[in-house]
């Protein structure tokens, strides 16, 4: 199994919600990430997870808050989110540490979120 | 700072072979140069990784010049189911050398 699944594929939500979003994969590895992408724009990273531990916080806004249950499973948690929240977040992860620029991402389809 | 720029767009027909060049001045002795592909509403798929001379695998093949500053690689016999961006990918010091997007090459393939 090389798959990474998300869900949902899509959500809209208000400004006053609180959503989650849902990333899984079986291939044994210990990392994990979420990305953010805009339209017409490279995806940017937004966390990674290393052994179910947060590594990386690319200073994203405390409304968006990640969990990683199990080695298994990513959540990111969305509260208060505004209109420029409204994207495409991918979820990926890789067999290392999530710490070494060669390793091989292993993207998931993305959740495209609607913020209205 | 180690910076990739490939080309904003491209156009092939089916059946062609198509290389899209990444120039990366800057790249580091130890870094590798990773390639990924991303169709329309889909995450990133790892293409081919290398880093020196010429790497090939069933979907594409890389070639690295000697001195490393650029990287080409090549699509062979595209169909119209290759159309997508193609990302050139080298580690980035200022980012602890994570892997970050640059813009990306939009590849479409016509009939």
């Amino acid at each position: 199994d090389t798959e990474v699944t998300q869900t949902p594929k899509h959500l809209v939500m208000g400004m006053t919600n609180k959503k989650s979003l849902k990333c899984e994969q079986h291939m044994g590895h210990r990392a994990m990430y979420w990305y953010k992408q805009k339209a017409k724009k490279p995806p940017e990273l937004m966390f990674v997870y290393s052994y179910e531990k947060l590594s990386i916080n690319e200073s994203v806004p405390s409304r968006f808050s990640p969990e990683c249950p199990n080695s298994s499973l990513l959540n990111l948690h969305l509260h208060a989110l505004q209109p420029e929240d409204s994207a495409l977040y991918l979820c990926a992860s890789s067999q290392g540490s999530g710490l070494a620029v060669q390793e091989t991402q292993y993207f998931g389809p993305g959740t495209r979120l609607l913020v209205l | 700072l180690a910076k990739t720029t490939q080309p904003i767009s491209m156009d092939s027909y089916e059946g062609q072979e198509v290389n899209i060049t990444c120039s990366h001045n800057n790249i580091a002795t130890n870094d590798y140069i990773t390639w990924y592909q991303q169709f329309p509403s889909q995450g990133p798929r790892f293409i081919i990784q290398g880093y020196k001379t010429k790497v090939t695998n069933e979907v594409a093949s890389l070639f690295i010049p000697a001195d490393r500053k650029s990287s080409t690689l090549s699509l062979p016999r595209v169909s119209l189911s290759d159309t997508a961006v193609y990302y050139c990918l080298v580690p980035k010091p200022e980012y602890g050398n994570k892997l970050v997007f640059g813009a990306g090459t939009i590849l479409r393939v016509k009939s």
